[in-house]
């Protein structure tokens, strides 16, 4: 089974402070996905990557950046963290048209 | 640029009842339809997809969805719950066949004894 693993379950951080989200995927996938997910909301796309080094920003970009130095791993950054940052953050993986595998999940809290 | 509205943020139900869970859509282009759903501490896993041909899509633990291409719209139904249906359920839509997904605001499922 793909798995795609999320470093943290839950994080709480404070405002102001560089947050770093990590997310490894263990099945060679070429694309990788960072989500965010608000009650109500449902999903939006921060940023994604089809390929090592290379990022495309998503739906609401800003405020973060990503880094993907190797293929298995995607990070998101929080270069300065603010309250309205508070959410669940998800990590995806893919190949090229094929269905999207999901981490659990980092519930992020910033105060 | 497409967007997907799911119209109720809430279904109870009673166990063994059958649901139907809404989900319409909107694009000028032509769309791949999905049905996720993610279950309590887990993260999201694939339940259905329309790509083409017959528009009733059969999916993993019964469940189906029918795409309505003049309605705009890709409800998921099934005919009896469980109890272990409790879930969140994202619709979403794709021009790509699956890599850049716009989601709907999801749909919590309470099926209730």
């Amino acid at each position: 089974d793909v798995k795609v693993t999320q470093s943290s379950r839950y994080l709480v951080k404070r405002t102001g402070e560089k947050v770093f989200l990590e997310c490894v995927q263990d099945m060679d996938h070429e694309n990788m996905f960072w989500y965010r997910q608000d009650p109500g909301l449902g999903l939006r796309l921060i940023y994604f990557s089809y390929d090592v080094k290379m990022k495309e920003k998503g739906d609401i970009p800003e405020g973060y950046s990503v880094s993907r130095e190797k293929k298995e791993r995607f990070s998101l950054i929080l270069e300065s963290a603010s309250t309205n940052q508070t959410s669940m953050y998800l990590c995806a993986s893919s190949l090229l048209y094929e269905k999207l595998f999901f981490g659990s999940g980092t519930q992020l809290s910033v105060l | 640029a497409q967007s997907v509205t799911q119209l109720d943020s809430q279904v109870p139900v009673f166990e063994e009842a059958p649901v139907e869970l809404r989900c319409n859509y909107s694009s000028s282009v032509s769309v791949y339809l999905f049905w996720y759903v993610q279950y309590p501490n887990q993260g999201l896993q694939l339940l259905l997809k329309y790509l083409s041909g017959s528009t009733l899509v059969k999916g993993i633990n019964g469940f189906e969805a029918e795409f309505n291409k003049s309605q705009t719209s890709f409800h998921l139904r099934k005919p009896s719950v469980h109890i272990s249906d409790t879930a969140e359920y994202f619709c979403a839509v794709s021009v790509d066949a699956g890599n850049m997904l716009t989601f709907g605001g999801g749909t919590r499922l309470m099926v209730k004894p």
